[in-house]
């Protein structure tokens, strides 16, 4: 089966750096990507990676390794409005994606 | 963005009424997704389309049905609402495009809050 495992909620203190990982054990790979999800809003893109290796956009960066079945997103120079859900999500085949049940951060003053 | 409406955007219904979601899209995205969205189990495909009339299941597709008659219309529904089904659904577009270098992004709606009484 699928299986898209990340921690339930992290907590940072503002300025911070918080890495949340991501593992995954998927009947194929075409790509991972991360969205954002502040509470009750829509999940928003934030990055994706199909091929091994760091990709970074501005205090957002993502790492991949297929080998290991396994991806982080770093958040750094924490701010408040990062306090959010970060989704995780696998696409096995074109056109589908799998999501794990999501990281729910928090940033303290 | 893609532009992404849903409609209604929070609803309540009894037990044993039909209900239909609607999702509108202004991008000309080929493929189309309804989620649902229960804490604790993340976002789960209940059925997509990959053109219109063409349309296949998620990974929880029983009680629900859909219809795309149009490429920007995707509807879902709910012949016969169960107070399982109280979740907020997700629409959300793709491109489906298969050329090096897309990243085929899927952008979501803004969500429909159903409560089933």
């Amino acid at each position: 089966g699928q299986n898209i495992d990340q921690p339930t909620e992290m907590t940072a203190t503002e300025g911070a750096i918080v890495q949340i990982n991501c593992t995954y054990q998927t009947s194929g790979f075409n790509g991972l990507f991360w969205y954002q999800q502040h509470a009750g809003e829509a999940p928003t893109f934030l990055s994706y990676n199909v091929l091994d290796g760091l990709e970074e956009k501005g205090r957002f960066s993502s790492f991949l390794s297929r080998s290991k079945g396994y991806s982080y997103l770093l958040l750094k120079e924490l701010q408040m409005k990062d306090s959010a859900s970060y989704l995780c999500a696998v696409r096995p085949s074109w056109g589908k994606l799998q999501f794990g049940a999501g990281t729910q951060v928090v940033v303290t003053p | 963005d893609a532009g992404i409406t849903q409609s209604p955007r929070h609803k309540v219904t009894e037990t044993g009424t039909p209900v239909t979601l609607r999702c509108h899209q202004t991008e000309n995205h080929r493929y189309m997704y309804w989620y649902r969205q229960d804490p604790g189990h993340g976002l789960r495909l209940i059925h997509y389309s990959y053109g219109v009339k063409d349309t296949d299941k998620g990974e929880v597709s029983d009680g629900y049905s859909v219809s795309r008659s149009k490429t920007e219309d995707f509807l879902l529904t709910l012949e016969s609402a169960t107070s399982s089904q109280t979740s907020v659904y997700f629409c959300a577009t793709g491109t489906g495009q298969v050329l090096a270098g897309a990243t085929d992004t899927q952008y979501f709606g803004p969500g429909t809050r159903l409560t089933v009484l």
